[in-house]
């Protein structure tokens, strides 16, 4: 199975800021790295598809990075609307296999 | 608008089964795959399996081989998970998503909970 590694599991930070977070997987999974975004008590949501592919009516503040094994999530100006917890998922070969999660905090 | 509507949640006995649903509308249910995803309070998330509704097709993760059974039912564009032999560590909330390549709709979760 292929392990995504995570990072950091929490985070806090001010509005404005730009934030980033990090899906390292154990072996090259060919852009095949989605985000998805969890509010509390809510289902996920798509964020970002094969790496670096924008949402339908996700904002463009939110932009993905990446190759090989490494992926980055970049929100470049935090929103308060955007206190949530991030997971990546990798769908390059089965079984699919998420990230641990990111929490996202307002300072 | 595709929607996935998930059955209410369960308050089940160890070593019992229980079988939740995800009724699918809004586009055409036998023509894409449902996924099911595992998150425990305050975990991550974990993949379960699919099943593509159109001829009945399954794939599990293997840690779920014997846990999980995934039908569905094309008239009434329903999937299904059943649970079976239940412990405390089958507690959880239970997601179908629907997968086109990654996961652009999902279903509210289930919670089900193993109690005695």
């Amino acid at each position: 199975d292929i392990q995504m590694t995570q990072s950091p599991s929490f985070l806090s930070a001010s509005v404005g800021d730009r934030v980033t977070i990090n899906c390292k997987a154990s072996q090259n999974i060919n852009k095949y790295l989605d985000w998805y975004q969890q509010k509390h008590g809510e289902a996920p949501k798509l964020l970002i598809y094969n790496t670096n592919n924008l949402q339908t009516g996700i904002p463009s503040r939110f932009s993905g990075s990446g190759s090989g094994t490494d992926y980055t999530l970049t929100i470049s100006s935090l929103q308060p609307e955007d206190v949530a917890t991030y997971f990546c998922l990798q769908h390059s070969s089965r079984p699919l296999t998420f990230g641990s999660g990111t929490k996202l905090e307002i300072k | 608008q595709v929607q996935l509507q998930q059955s209410g949640a369960e308050l089940v006995k160890p070593g019992s089964s229980v079988k939740i649903s995800c009724k699918a509308s809004g586009y055409t249910f036998t023509s894409y795959d449902m996924h099911w995803i595992k998150q425990q309070p305050g975990n991550g998330l974990e993949w379960i399996g699919w099943i593509y509704p159109g001829n009945g097709n399954t794939k599990y993760n293997q840690k779920f081989n014997g846990k999980a059974t995934l039908t569905a039912d094309k008239s009434s564009s329903t999937a299904y998970m059943q649970l079976s032999s239940l412990t405390s560590e089958d507690s959880a909330v239970y997601f179908c998503a629907r997968y086109t390549w990654y996961f652009d709709f999902w279903g509210p979760g289930t919670m089900v909970t193993v109690s005695s």
